[in-house]
């Protein structure tokens, strides 16, 4: 079946560690997408692609890094920059790049200890 | 700025009776999107319904419907006969457009709804 992977679904990390979660998706869609949720509040945009090779800076970059060197594949990297990474995480994709309606993978749940 | 608003933290309705969850965007820009998806406890975001900011008519995709009110810049959900399955977190969402860079989608705050049987 077509959709999106993430993977963990949870992960614990120490202070001071880096982290990298998995997003793979056999859509064949050319963009892709992380949030960020935080309880009792809505999604935030960390960073998107539109194409291979190519990324932008959502609203929330710092402490995040992400690579988009195949099209199935955009694994998103929780540095230890990020003051406060404990969150859930959503990856996403969408077919073009002014095409709206975002796939959604189940998520990854992240806490720091 | 472009923003999506959603007013109503958590709301309750009775099982079979309909119920409308708002959201109320800002944007300058002539061409956009609205959407909205639900939330399950699980986590996973599921589509439910979208309207374009050039459609003529609202929405509809069976018990939801969204009341698209250009001159309020408003787009509200409704759910006719709610269902037990129906609690969830809703959320708005406005696509923006990014010169050069397609787009992305913006999200309001989310409601929560309730269904009682």
């Amino acid at each position: 079946d077509g959709g999106i992977t993430q993977s963990p679904k949870y992960l614990f990390r120490k202070e001071g560690q880096n982290v990298t979660l998995s997003c793979e998706q056999n859509l064949n869609h050319d963009a892709m997408y992380w949030y960020r949720q935080d309880p009792g509040q809505g999604l935030r945009l960390i960073y998107y692609s539109q194409i291979v090779n190519d990324f932008q800076k959502g609203d929330i970059a710092e402490g995040y890094s992400v690579s988009r060197e195949k099209k199935e594949s955009f694994p998103l990297t929780v540095t230890s920059a990020q003051k406060n990474p404990t969150a859930f995480y959503l990856c996403a994709s969408s077919i073009g790049r002014q095409t709206g309606e975002l796939f959604f993978g189940e998520g990854s749940r992240l806490t720091v200890l | 700025a472009q923003k999506i608003t959603q007013t109503q933290p958590g709301m309750f309705v009775q099982e079979k009776e309909a119920v409308t969850l708002d959201c109320t965007y800002d944007t300058s820009d002539p061409s956009y999107g609205l959407f909205w998806y639900k939330q399950p406890s699980s986590g996973e975001m599921i589509f439910l319904i979208y309207q374009g900011s050039y459609d003529q008519q609202n929405a509809t995709e069976g018990r939801y419907s969204l009341n698209f009110q250009k001159a309020r810049k408003s787009a509200n959900l409704v759910i006719s006969a709610s269902q037990l399955g129906d609690s969830a977190m809703y959320f708005c969402a406005m696509r923006v457009a990014i010169y050069n860079q397609g787009g992305k989608l913006i999200f309001g705050q989310g409601t929560e709804l309730s269904v009682k049987p």
